[in-house]
C-alpha cells in the first residue's frame, strides 16, 4: 500500500537550517508529483511546495521562496525539503503528500503522518 | 491571507444535511478538492474534481460547484463526520504555479 514517512523534524533556533525527508513506498515514486504542506499548531493547512514527477519543475509558496527548496531523488524514492533561514513562524507539522493520479496536480490523494518542526530560541 | 474563503464553523444535527462552502476567484477556472482532518491525524482526500470520491469515501459526501463557489455536501451526517474540512485548488493569482487552501471549516455533529 502507499506509504510515506517523514523524518528530520525537531527543535531548531531561528536562522538555522533543517532538511526534511519523506521516504515513499508502495508505488512507483517517479510517476507522481509530490508536495509539502504544513500546519502550524492549531491552524489550517498551508501549501509549501511541489516538485513534478521527474523533478523538471519546482514551485514554492511565496512565504518560503528563497529560503526553502524542494527536491527529490527518484533512485531513492525520497522527497526532500531543505529549509534555510528558519523563522519562528515556520513552526508547524510538515506533511509530504502525493498527487492522487499522475498529473492530477493539486488533488493530494495520499499523505504522510507529518513531522514537527519547532523554531525557537 | 488565503484566496479561498470558508466559514470557520458549521454545525449539523445527526442525520441531517449540511453544506460546507468554499469561495474564491480561482474556482471560476479550476476544480477544488476537499479534505477531512480529524484531531491528531493527517488530512484525507474526500472529494476531487467535478464530484469524485476516492475509494472508501462514503457516498453521503458529495461535491458541486457554481461560479466562484464550491460546496461539499454531507447528506445524513454521522458522528464520524465531525472534523475539520479544507478545500484547495490551483492558485490563479500569482505569477507562478501554486496551490492554495481555504482556512478550514470545523464541522460539529450535534
Amino acid at each position: 500500500q502507499v506509504q510515506m514517512v517523514e523524518s528530520g523534524g525537531g527543535v531548531v533556533q531561528p536562522g538555522r537550517s533543517l532538511r526534511l525527508s519523506c521516504a515513499a513506498s508502495g508505488f512507483t515514486f517517479s510517476s507522481y508529483g509530490m508536495h509539502w504542506v504544513r500546519q502550524a499548531p492549531g491552524k489550517g493547512l498551508e501549501w509549501v511546495a511541489v516538485v513534478w514527477y521527474d523533478g523538471s519543475k519546482k514551485y514554492h509558496a511565496d512565504s518560503v521562496k528563497d529560503r526553502f527548496t524542494i527536491s527529490r531523488d527518484n533512485s531513492k524514492n525520497t522527497l526532500y525539503l531543505q529549509m534555510n533561514s528558519l523563522r519562528v513562524e515556520d513552526t508547524a507539522v510538515y506533511y509530504c503528500a502525493r498527487e492522487l493520479e499522475h498529473s492530477s496536480s493539486w488533488y493530494l490523494g495520499y499523505w504522510g503522518q507529518g513531522t514537527l518542526v519547532t523554531v525557537s530560541s | 491571507s488565503s484566496g479561498l474563503t470558508q466559514d470557520p464553523a458549521v454545525s449539523v444535527a445527526l442525520g441531517q444535511t449540511v453544506r460546507i462552502t468554499c469561495q474564491g476567484d480561482s474556482l471560476r477556472s479550476y476544480y477544488v478538492s476537499w479534505y477531512q482532518q480529524k484531531p491528531g491525524q493527517a488530512p484525507v482526500l474526500v472529494i476531487y474534481g467535478k464530484n469524485n470520491r476516492p475509494s472508501g469515501i462514503p457516498d453521503r459526501l458529495s461535491g458541486s460547484s457554481s461560479g466562484n463557489t464550491a460546496s461539499l455536501t454531507i447528506t445524513g451526517a454521522q458522528a464520524e463526520d465531525e472534523a475539520d474540512y479544507y478545500c484547495n485548488s490551483r492558485d490563479s493569482s500569482g505569477k507562478h504555479w501554486g496551490v492554495e487552501f481555504g482556512g478550514g471549516t470545523k464541522l460539529t455533529v450535534l
